[in-house]
């Protein structure tokens, strides 16, 4: 894999609903994998760093993991919220350069 | 507050005319980035600067310009602005080229 890859695309769950995402990256010489969180009319805001393999990071109801081997990481939300709707962006840096690669994001809807 | 600041916010200017863009973040980082955010291409790297005097291309260099002059500021110069130079531009700083970003509320160029 030479990009940054996630899917879906796009997604809408109805609240409550628990959903995750997937982000594939190169794995030869990774460095570090990213998830933000950008909301409609804002700017994109960092929600996990992860570097080790088999790294999980929790915040709230959001949570990750790093599989570095095979260059995927996982975005998981529990128990969906209106206000959880956005686009989830990863971004991985490894493969030699020195700035993070994105990937085309995730758009989520929440439906209430 | 520890932000990072970019102006103008909207601008509809004319090809051929000459515009900055400029960034400025108070946090003291080293790193500094600015990114295009295009309808389903995601967030594409401009130019990054490592530290001051440090500048590099990234994936879509072409038709911009940077200088990195100071720590704090980073702008971003298109000499001569062209119709497919129309996007949403952030700029970003962290501490290191691997670590979180913190971007700015993003400028959104159009060019007739």
């Amino acid at each position: 894999i030479l990009n940054v890859e996630q899917s879906p695309q796009s997604l809408h769950v109805q609240e409550g609903d628990s959903t995750n995402f997937t982000c594939s990256f190169p794995s030869s010489n990774f460095y570090a994998l990213h998830w933000y969180r950008w909301e409609t009319a804002k700017s994109p805001e960092a929600l996990f760093v992860m570097t080790l393999n088999g790294d999980e990071k929790k915040k709230g109801r959001i949570s990750a993991t790093l599989n570095t081997k095979e260059g995927y990481s996982y975005l998981y939300i529990k128990g969906s919220q209106p206000e959880d709707s956005a686009t989830y962006l990863c971004a991985s840096l490894g493969g030699g350069r020195r700035a993070l690669t994105f990937g085309s994001g995730t758009r989520l809807q929440v439906q209430p | 507050e520890a932000q990072v600041t970019q102006n103008p916010r909207y601008l509809i200017t004319v090809t051929g005319k000459k515009l900055t863009v400029t960034c400025s973040q108070n946090m003291n980082h080293e790193y500094m980035s600015w990114y295009r955010q295009d309808p389903g291409l995601g967030l594409r790297q401009i130019y990054y600067s490592m530290n001051v005097e440090v500048t590099d291309k990234g994936d879509v260099p072409e038709g911009y310009k940077v200088s990195r002059k100071e720590k704090r500021n980073f702008p971003l110069i298109l000499e001569s602005p062209s119709p497919n130079q129309t996007s949403l531009y952030f700029c970003a700083s962290s501490y290191t080229s691997a670590g979180e970003l913190f971007f700015g509320e993003g400028s959104r160029l159009t060019v007739l």
